[in-house]
């Protein structure tokens, strides 16, 4: 049983404009969101987070929305860079506990142009 | 800034080899955790360890084992090596405490034949 998905495989954007990938959930339970980003043959790289306290939180080009009600979130780039094209994952995990983080499958975002 | 560093990028093994993932972190982190990436799955944790010779089993630790004799290294163990075991292995670490983002390693990508 999938907790965190990511349904939309790969994404395609012009550079300049916004990129906005998503994620849902399914456990309540989460209550700490981040974004990760990954280049091909390395490690991913934390990019930015949320708590469910909050509904956004900004940092430089991306920005993160928390919708808890749908158990939703999404990450918006903008303005989109080539450098931007990697796979963005998501992940979830509950502060109470053993802090296991849960991750969607991936995005796979590419930045033309 | 964190480093996690696993010892190998690249691993081929022969099926029924015992095969050892190594990892160490220098930033004095208590939890570390290792992943399996694989396409369309994103990345699914196999065991992680909050403490020195402490650990949990993730959601798929069948076939795994691991062992945490000090802070710093967390090693991964296939005891058995089999074809369905050829993955990207992710090791990573945090601090204790709740909504701290996982450090990653570069990861190791072992091909069993």
């Amino acid at each position: 049983d999938q907790q965190v998905k990511q349904n939309s495989p790969s994404l395609s954007v012009q550079e300049g404009r916004i990129s906005i990938l998503n994620c849902d959930y399914t456990n309540s339970m989460f209550d700490y969101f981040l974004w990760y980003k990954k280049y091909p043959a390395e490690g991913p790289t934390f990019l930015i987070s949320i708590s469910s306290i909050k509904d956004k939180n900004e940092d430089g080009r991306f920005t993160v929305f928390l919708n808890k009600s749908a158990k939703h979130l999404s990450l918006h780039i903008v303005p989109s860079q080539p450098g931007d094209s990697a796979v963005y994952f998501c992940a979830a995990s509950e502060s109470i506990g053993t802090y296991k983080y849960i991750f969607g499958t991936g995005t796979r975002l590419k930045v033309l142009a | 800034d964190v480093k996690v560093t696993q010892s190998s990028r690249y691993l081929v093994k022969r099926t029924g080899e015992k095969v050892f993932l190594e990892c160490v972190q220098d930033m004095d982190h208590e939890n570390m955790f290792w992943y399996r990436q694989d396409p369309g799955l994103g990345l699914r944790l196999i065991y992680f360890s909050y403490d020195v010779k402490m650990k949990e089993k993730g959601d798929i630790p069948e076939g795994y084992s691991v062992s945490r004799e000090k802070k710093e290294r967390f090693s991964l163990i296939l005891e058995s090596a089999s074809t369905n075991q050829t993955s990207m292995y992710l090791c990573a670490s945090s601090p204790l405490g709740p909504s701290s983002p996982l450090h990653f390693g570069n990861g190791t990508r072992l091909t069993v034949t």
